[in-house]
């Protein structure tokens, strides 16, 4: 079984300042990895995903990710955040047709 | 826009009484799947539909069950809620295809309260 550690539970930063959420995920298969955001009371919504080729993965608002197999990693980063930044951030990887997902990483962006 | 809907929003219920969560979707994806999220929790699988092929996740209770009449549409329905089924409900769908991407698109989920 596929499974995803989230190392940070909760990540407080300044606005403007670089954040990097972390994630490690154990797999023996393909690996097909994602990050979803979840503002309050919303959906999650899908900021990235890693399937195949370059490992450098771009997403929206900013955000990017890097998949490095040799340390099952998938971290997250964002250069400059903003106070819309705040919200729930989860890693998942995939296996037939489910997701697992880690516990999730909260980031509160104050100004 | 193609989207996943859930109705409604915000559902209170009583101990132990009926209710039914709906969700749509005009994605037109083969894999629907219904999710509970307590608190500062992630997401927990309850079930999904490939097609018509429902799939009960094995620590999913009993008092849970779920409907897809068309590829359109799922319920969720609670048979006798607890106070330990309050939660957030999220319905997902998903593609598939040689991808195999597995990538979820989510509805904006429906708050339940049981009184």
């Amino acid at each position: 079984a596929q499974s995803v550690t989230q190392l940070d539970s909760q990540v407080p930063v300044f606005e403007e300042a670089p954040v990097e959420l972390r994630c490690n995920y154990s797999s023996s298969v393909s690996v097909y990895l994602f990050w979803y955001v979840q503002y309050p009371n919303q959906g999650l919504q899908l900021l990235l995903k890693y399937l195949s080729g370059s490992t450098l993965v771009k997403g929206i608002n900013g955000f990017e990710a890097e998949f490095n197999k040799s340390q099952t990693s998938f971290h997250l980063r964002k250069p400059s955040v903003h106070i819309s930044d705040t919200a729930e951030y989860f890693c998942a990887v995939g296996d037939d047709y489910k997701l697992s997902f880690g516990a999730g990483t909260t980031v509160t962006v104050r100004a | 826009d193609a989207m996943v809907i859930q109705n409604p929003r915000y559902q209170v219920t009583q101990f132990g009484k009926p209710v039914t969560l709906s969700c749509s979707q005009t994605l037109n994806h083969n894999v629907m799947y219904w999710y509970q999220q307590k608190s500062s929790q992630a997401p927990k699988l309850l079930f999904h539909y490939y097609d018509k092929d429902f799939n009960n996740e094995a620590d999913t209770p009993d008092n849970f069950q779920s409907r897809r009449p068309n590829t359109s549409f799922c319920f969720l329905d609670i048979r006798s809620p607890g106070l330990g089924d309050a939660a957030m409900y999220l319905c997902a769908t998903s593609p598939t295809g040689t991808s195999g991407s597995y990538e979820q698109f989510f509805g904006p989920g429906t708050r339940l309260t049981v009184l």
